[in-house]
């Protein structure tokens, strides 16, 4: 299985940038970069994805770099309902059952006002 | 628009009884998935249906069945349960297997 590291655990203060590291140093030519967030007490939700360029969409922008084995969760201005658990998943979008998802432990966010 | 509806919220079973989980979801989706999360853990995949009519097993199958009954309803039984089965219960669904998934808020399910 293709795998991702995280950091454990990130602070930010409300309003400012977050930025989420996401390492992947064995990842494959038909691996996407997915982020999926949970807030407390539901289930997670999806953020975005990408394969090789750079994505933005309406809750966050995904930053991918160009040797692919690192990526990077953006949030432009970070409030408290962002607060979650954070998770970087890689998954093949050509394997079949390889392309379900697998869920490592994430970075908890916490954002101070 | 409900999404994913899961029920019950909360249980509480003695070992060896038996339980069935619901989700219904109503974005015609083809694809439904079942995981479990551990405190402190991500998700594992229990069982997923890649469409109508078919199963198959994820990555900790052992204990549960599924049954997808219709394009809507996926359900998860435990046949006798187990103090390590013990855990919230999400379930989730795709447009297709590559599509991203929209999860439920869960089943907190606890064995004693």
């Amino acid at each position: 299985d293709a795998k991702t590291t995280q950091p454990n655990s990130m602070e930010s203060n409300e309003e400012e940038p977050v930025h989420l590291p996401c390492n992947h140093s064995t990842i494959s030519g038909t691996d996407y970069i997915h982020w999926y967030r949970q807030l407390p007490s539901q289930g997670p939700e999806y953020v975005i994805h990408g394969l090789t360029s750079n994505v933005n969409n309406r809750m966050a922008s995904l930053a991918i770099a160009e040797d692919r084995k690192s990526s990077t969760l953006i949030l432009h201005r970070a409030t408290l309902r962002d607060a979650a658990v954070y998770y970087c998943i890689l998954r093949d979008h050509y394997g079949g059952s390889q392309g379900n998802l697998i869920f490592g432990k994430g970075t908890k966010l916490s954002v101070k006002p | 628009n409900a999404g994913v509806t899961q029920t019950p919220k909360f249980q509480v079973l003695k070992t060896g009884q038996s339980m069935t989980l619901q989700c219904a979801q109503d974005m015609n989706h083809n694809s439904m998935y079942w995981y479990r999360q551990d405190p402190g853990m991500g998700l594992r995949l229990i069982y997923y249906s890649a469409s109508e009519g078919t199963t198959d097993k994820g990555e900790v199958p052992n204990g549960y069945n599924v049954s997808r009954l219709n394009k809507r309803e996926f359900s998860l039984r435990l046949e006798s349960a187990a103090p390590s089965q013990t855990s919230v219960y999400f379930c989730a669904s795709s447009g297709q297997m590559q599509q991203p998934q929209h999860f439920g808020d869960g089943t907190r399910l606890s064995i004693l």
